[in-house]
């Protein structure tokens, strides 16, 4: 049972344009979504986060935004640079899963120059 | 250094041996948490360790697995009698206090290779 989906294994975009990472998902009781970033062969490095009482949530230049009713949340850079590359995570924690991620399958992310 | 950190990097190992894999949480984090990344997979959790509560095991995949955490800080996941299904990256994350709100910060992994 895939509580968060993650449906785009892969994005490519060029350098300095919109990346627009996108994640859905099922269980009504996640309060909180967070993304994180990571590298190969380094641990995933958290990136933004959103409370589920918020739509929207940013910090320079990555913005969160969260529609409770859709279960859809997604995750914009702008403006997108290569060092943005790397595969992006999606997660949520909720009451029933205590204190646990429950993570998506992750997307790639290729920003060309 | 202030992150959290995993040891060993890597460890390839032959099917039916029992190994240990270590966490050393950013000091200060009361909790502590194993996940693991399988090919192609996303990250499954594994168990959590809050304080001196009892520990969440309920994401153990068998009772091959174990962990435990000695003195509120160090955390060390043993598998016995390994198989090939057990190969994947075994993450360890700390947060302060484990609440919400509180990001988890990763260490950089084990890579588990069972021959």
């Amino acid at each position: 049972d895939q509580q968060v989906k993650q449906n785009s294994p892969s994005l490519s975009v060029q350098e300095g344009r919109i990346s627009i990472l996108n994640c859905d998902y099922t269980n009504s009781m996640f309060d909180y979504f967070l993304w994180y970033k990571k590298y190969p062969a380094e641990g995933p490095t958290f990136l933004i986060s959103i409370s589920s009482i918020k739509d929207k949530n940013e910090d320079g230049r990555f913005t969160v935004f969260l529609n409770k009713s859709a279960k859809h949340l997604s995750l914009h850079i702008v403006p997108s640079q290569p060092g943005d590359s790397a595969v992006y995570f999606c997660a949520a924690i909720g009451e029933t899963s205590g204190s646990r991620l429950t993570f998506g399958e992750g997307t790639q992310l290729t920003v060309n120059p | 250094g202030a992150g959290v950190s995993q040891s060993p990097s890597n460890k390839v190992t032959e099917k039916g041996k029992d190994v240990e894999l270590r966490c050393d949480p950013i000091s200060g984090h009361t909790a502590l948490y194993w996940y693991r990344q399988s090919l192609g997979q996303g990250l499954e959790f594994l168990i959590y360790f809050q304080g001196n509560s009892a520990p969440d095991k309920s994401g153990l995949p068998s009772d091959r697995f174990s962990a435990e955490r000695t003195g509120g800080s160090v955390s060390t996941l043993t598998i016995q009698r390994t198989q090939q299904e057990d190969s994947a990256v075994y993450l360890c994350a700390s947060s302060l206090q484990g609440a919400f709100g509180q990001p988890q910060h990763f260490g950089d992994g084990t890579r588990l290779s069972i021959l």
